[in-house]
């Protein structure tokens, strides 16, 4: 299967900075990726998909690019509800796989 | 407004089976997949399975294969995921989720504690 592997595990930023999100693939998978927002007790809401679209109502300070292999999450201006832990996904093969995630955190 | 909705918290034996529900509204439920996600605690997801409530076709990860059953019934704009042969490792909160490839709505999951 496809190991996804984030980094870092955690990022310390203090509010209205800007945080980027690293995200790699074991193997390409060309564009076949999402990013997801979790905040604790809730399920992980869809941020990115394709590899840089964003889903329905997500602020346009998310963004995502890359393809491949390497795939980046960056958020201009954090606000204080970003801080949350973030996962990629990739869905170019079966099963598909989330990375450990990176715990944005209030510096 | 989609919405899925799951079934409530559950508590089981080693050994035992359990059955979660997800019930879908705001369109047609025909009309995409559900995905099962599992998350142990501090864990990342982990995918389980997948069906097309349009055919009712599955695809399941090997992980799971042998163990798990995913089904809908369209009558009732519902999905089931069965896992059998618990055991503690199982314990998790489960999600379900639509969409064809990624996930673009999400239940507010089941937690399964699995104790003896």
């Amino acid at each position: 299967e496809i190991v996804m592997t984030q980094s870092p595990a955690t990022l310390s930023v203090s509010p209205g900075e800007g945080a980027t999100l690293s995200c790699r693939a074991s193997q390409s998978i060309s564009s076949t990726l999402a990013w997801y927002q979790q905040t604790p007790g809730q399920a992980p809401r869809l941020l990115i998909y394709d590899a840089s679209t964003r889903a329905t109502g997500i602020p346009a300070r998310f963004s995502g690019s890359g393809s491949g292999t390497e795939f980046t999450l960056t958020i201009s201006s954090l606000q204080s509800e970003d801080f949350a832990v973030y996962f990629c996904q990739q869905y170019n093969k079966w099963p598909q796989t989330f990375g450990q995630g990176t715990k944005l955190e209030i510096k | 407004q989609d919405q899925l909705v799951q079934s409530g918290a559950e508590v089981k034996k080693p050994g035992a089976s359990l059955k979660v529900s997800c019930k879908a509204s705001g369109h047609s439920f025909t009309n995409y997949a559900i995905h099962w996600v599992r998350q142990g605690p501090g864990q990342r997801p982990e995918w389980m399975g997948w069906i097309n409530t349009g055919n009712g076709n599955t695809r399941y990860s090997q992980k799971f294969q042998g163990r798990v059953t995913i089904t809908r019934d369209t009558s009732a704009s519902t999905a089931y995921m069965e896992l059998s042969s618990l055991r503690s490792e199982d314990t998790a909160v489960y999600y379900c989720a639509s969409g064809f490839s990624y996930a673009d709505c999400w239940g507010q999951g089941t937690l399964v504690t699995v104790s003896s």
